[in-house]
């Protein structure tokens, strides 16, 4: 069965400072892929970053990269540079491309991540 | 940009009453999925449609049936609302449900079961 862990319920971090959000995951497939959600306070999900199992390099998007450590089943969220609005909660989630699992996506329990000025 | 569109916004039922959440895709996607937040915790899949005309129970079903329309729509209709469906329920959709597509997700409609 696949799962999701995100060990740290709150985080805090200063603003223009870079915080690590962490993901691990457990799946027994080879195939698979992990995304990262934002969900501010008004409650819409939003996409910022998706890793596939097969790719070498670790995705970047803007100041979100994943640290994908695929022997230690980890996919960490990195923040640089934090601000103000990126206080909110993230999800890890992942799909497994089998298909017995195909269209079912695990989420996490989220960690709340509160940016200081 | 619409997006996923998803109505009502917010709705307060009696237990026992019935109601249909309505959803709707602009992006021409294939696969659409209802999910469901409970406070605090991630998302749980509900049911999902890989392609217009087949729907699939998700992790969580029971108490819940769907209807793709067409490609565009995928309904989730409560036929008799007890409070543990009290929740935020979440409509997306993906191209196709190949584990490297991104899932976009509706605002979310928050629903109260008294």
């Amino acid at each position: 069965a696949q799962k999701i862990t995100q060990t740290q319920p709150g985080m805090f971090v200063q603003e223009k400072e870079a915080v690590t959000l962490d993901c691990t995951y457990d799946t027994s497939d080879q195939s698979y892929g992990l995304f990262w959600y934002k969900q501010p306070s008004s409650g819409e999900m939003i996409f910022l970053i998706y890793q596939g199992s097969y790719d070498e390099q670790n995705a970047t998007e803007g100041r979100y990269s994943l640290n994908f450590q695929k022997a230690r089943k980890s996919a960490n969220l990195v923040i640089s540079a934090s601000q103000l609005g990126d206080s909110a909660m993230y999800f890890c989630a992942m799909r497994e491309a089998s298909n017995t699992n195909a269209g079912k996506s695990t989420f996490g329990d989220g960690t709340t991540l509160t940016v200081k000025p | 940009n619409a997006g996923v569109t998803q109505t009502p916004k917010f709705q307060v039922l009696k237990t026992g009453q019935s109601m249909t959440l309505q959803c709707a895709q602009d992006m021409n996607h294939n696969s659409m999925y209802w999910y469901r937040q409970d406070p605090g915790m991630g998302l749980r899949l509900i049911y999902y449609s890989a392609s217009e005309g087949t729907t699939d129970k998700g992790e969580v079903p029971n108490g819940y049936n769907v209807s793709r329309l067409n490609k565009r729509e995928f309904s989730l209709r409560l036929e008799s609302a007890a409070p543990s469906q009290t929740s935020v329920y979440f409509c997306a959709s993906s191209e196709e449900l190949y584990s490297g597509n991104t899932i976009y997700f509706g605002e979310g409609s928050w629903l109260t079961v008294v």
